[in-house]
């Protein structure tokens, strides 16, 4: 079945700095969402990217859609302490009718002020 | 604006009793979710619910387990007899029906299920 791996699993940012992490899926998707989970808190939806080689900005957030459609990254710049959070890649394959979202392991970011 | 809620916030149940997870998805949405997140892991999909039945499962969701739309606003989910490895934070989702591309989901704050 459709996976979604993503890395790194842990993020330490000293506050200021850049940082990426990489969503990967075994097969081809129809979009791909991001979330961010604050400790204790539940998923709340930062965007959608659904065209091949998409990217969208959200102030310091830059999310890219691969040309393939099967990975994607988000890359946050000069990181701040409200960074902090669990954030989550999360495909729709192609193949699926009911929007079921497979989520990536996720990747957990600390800052360090 | 409009959320997602669920209740209870936390229940703590025996081994082998049934529990039912409540959530009241946002008004005009018509597509509904369960996932589930044992602590420290991932997020995972259990069913997805349109049209007054379920379209989609998953491994997880087995037997033990089932889903209602009692009325017209609350969306439910039954455990019929708890296991230990039951044990996480349980999330309601939902989505509007999309005349466009967007797939936006909208998760409840969740429901922590602790079996003992």
């Amino acid at each position: 079945g459709q996976q979604v791996m993503q890395i790194p699993q842990y993020q330490h940012v000293q506050e200021g700095e850049d940082f990426t992490t990489y969503c990967n899926s075994s097969t081809t998707l129809s979009n791909i969402q991001w979330y961010k989970q604050r400790p204790g808190g539940h998923p709340v939806f930062l965007i959608q990217l659904v065209k091949s080689g998409e990217v969208k900005k959200q102030k310091r957030l830059t999310f890219q859609f691969g040309e393939a459609k099967k990975n994607s990254s988000l890359h946050i710049t000069a990181t701040q302490t409200t960074d902090v959070g669990t954030y989550f890649c999360a495909g729709r394959s192609i193949t699926d009718s009911w929007g079921k979202l497979q989520f990536g392991a996720g990747t957990q970011v600390v800052v360090t002020p | 604006e409009p959320e997602v809620t669920q209740t209870p916030s936390h229940q703590v149940t025996q081994m082998g009793q049934e529990v039912i997870l409540r959530c009241v998805p946002i008004s005009n949405h018509l597509y509904f979710y369960w996932y589930r997140q044992i602590l420290g892991q991932k997020v995972e999909f259990l069913v997805s619910f349109y049209n007054n039945e379920i379209s989609e499962k998953s491994e997880i969701f087995d037997d033990q387990f089932s889903v209602e739309r009692p009325d017209g606003s609350n969306f439910t989910l039954k455990i019929r007899s708890t296991k230990l490895e039951d044990s996480a934070m349980y999330f309601c989702a939902s989505r509007r029906l999309a005349a466009d591309t967007s797939y936006e989901q909208y998760f409840g704050p969740g429901t922590r299920l602790t079996v003992t």
